[in-house]
């Protein structure tokens, strides 16, 4: 089975601190997504990357970056964490013109809050 | 900009009780309707809709797409405390491989 782990389960931090959240995936899957998902919102993309060292902007990517060096690794950094971002975000991963993979692969999920 | 609505945002019935849970979506070159299950965790998937009128079935769980009035519906028969979590909806394009989600319908179920 696919496995996406997320390196936390619950992270706090301070407003203005530079937050980092890793996704790893074992599959050798091309895409892999940042999302992150609020009351009332449903799941947004912030970012998603079909390829090591390519990125591109989802539906909200103010105040993220993201980063993949290598295939199996997705990184989303918070330069500078506001209280606005407290938010669970959620990472995934599929294969290209995956649906034979039937979607996305989640990860469980990091519940970030900024105080 | 893909759009996903769902309905009802959240629903509690009875034990035994039979749901339906809908989906309607505006997309530009759709190419599938996805439905997963949320409790605590990751969501989970329960179907992939490509084609109209075919009924997709799991256990007591059955998902539609219709396709030319743009919406899907998720039946839960004899509903168990179990069932209870966030039903989402997505759905892709052939333009990339992004899914677009609707905000899920919040389902609870009582003894």
């Amino acid at each position: 089975d696919v496995k996406v782990t997320q390196s936390s389960r619950y992270l706090v931090k301070r407003t203005g601190e530079k937050v980092f959240l890793e996704c790893v995936q074992d599959m050798d899957h091309e895409n892999m997504f940042w999302y992150r998902q609020d009351p009332g919102l449903g799941l947004r993309l912030i970012y998603f990357s079909y390829d090591v060292k390519m990125k591109e902007k989802g539906d909200i990517p103010e105040g993220y970056s993201v980063s993949r060096e290598k295939k199996e690794r997705f990184s989303l950094i918070l330069e500078s964490a506001s209280t606005n971002q407290t938010s669970m975000y959620l990472c995934a991963s599929s294969q290209n013109r995956g649906l034979r993979n039937y979607g996305y692969t989640f990860g469980s999920g990091t519940r970030l809050t900024v105080v | 900009e893909d759009k996903v609505v769902q309905s009802p945002l959240s629903l509690v019935v009875h034990e035994g009780d039979t749901v339906t849970l809908n989906c309607s979506y505006e997309v530009t070159n759709f190419r599938s309707l996805l439905w997963y299950k949320q409790e605590k965790k990751a969501p989970t998937f329960l179907f992939m809709l490509t084609s109209s009128g075919i009924e997709k079935k799991s256990g007591r769980l059955s998902s539609i797409l219709d396709k030319k009035e743009l919406f899907s519906i998720l039946n839960i028969t004899a509903t168990q405390t179990g069932d209870s979590a966030v039903y989402l909806c997505a759905v892709t394009n052939f333009g990339n491989e992004k899914l677009t989600f609707g905000t899920g319908t919040r389902l609870t179920i009582i003894p």
